[in-house]
């Protein structure tokens, strides 16, 4: 059964701390991606990492930075946590899509991250 | 700019009846689309996808129909069931890249 997990459902940090989200995935995806979801705006992408050590830019990248060494593994990183980083955070990986695949992500549950 | 947008937050439909949830986008290099469903405290889940080529997708009680002259995408759920309350997005994507373009979401509630 595919497998997404976060390493804390729910966390809450002070202003300024540099916390860390982990994500490991048990399939073998290549692919793998960190979310953030807040009312009324969706899920927004913030990285995603394509291969081992590779990592590219979603939408609103700053004040994030990501780490992938292993391909199970994928870590968001706070570097200074504010208070307007308050969010939930949703960590999902995808194989890469093959023709005729149905390009499907597979989602964790979810970190609720509080920030004071 | 949304490129993806669900212009209905919530949604009521009495259980046995038929749930549409709609999907507009503007982007014309979206060539794929997808539904996911979501319950508080869970990640979402994928539901159903839709490719460009196609006007039409099932899988059981779903069904997800595609207006590419319009833009439009809207997931049909027959018979609504109690269990199908949750938010439901919908996604776009353009094959070759790696990003998602996420809908804002409808709260959809089945009443028994």
């Amino acid at each position: 059964d595919v497998k997404v997990t976060q390493s804390s459902r729910y966390l809450v940090k002070r202003t300024g701390e540099k916390v860390f989200l982990e994500c490991v995935q048990d399939m073998d995806h290549e692919n793998m991606f960190w979310y953030r979801q807040d009312p009324g705006l969706g899920l927004r992408l913030i990285y995603f990492s394509y291969d081992v050590k590779m990592k590219e830019k979603g939408d609103i990248p700053e004040g994030y930075s990501v780490s992938r060494e292993k391909k199970e593994r994928f870590s968001l990183i706070l570097e200074s946590a504010s208070t307007n980083q308050t969010s939930m955070y949703l960590c999902a990986s995808r194989f890469p899509g093959l023709a005729g695949g149905t390009y499907e992500q597979y989602f964790g549950p979810g970190t609720r991250l509080t920030v004071t | 700019d949304q490129q993806v947008k669900q212009n209905s937050p919530s949604l009521s439909v009495q259980e046995g009846r038929i749930s549409i949830l709609n999907c507009d986008y503007t982007n014309s290099m979206f060539d794929y689309f997808l539904w996911y469903k979501k319950y508080p405290a869970e990640g979402p889940t994928f539901l159903i996808s839709i490719s460009s080529i196609k006007d039409k997708n099932e899988d059981g009680r779903f069904t997800v129909f595609l207006n590419k002259s319009a833009k439009h995408l809207s997931l049909h759920i027959v018979p609504s069931q109690p269990g199908d309350s949750a938010v439901y997005f919908c996604a776009a994507f353009t094959s070759g890249t790696y990003k998602y373009i996420f809908g804002t979401g409808t709260r959809l509630k089945v009443l028994a």
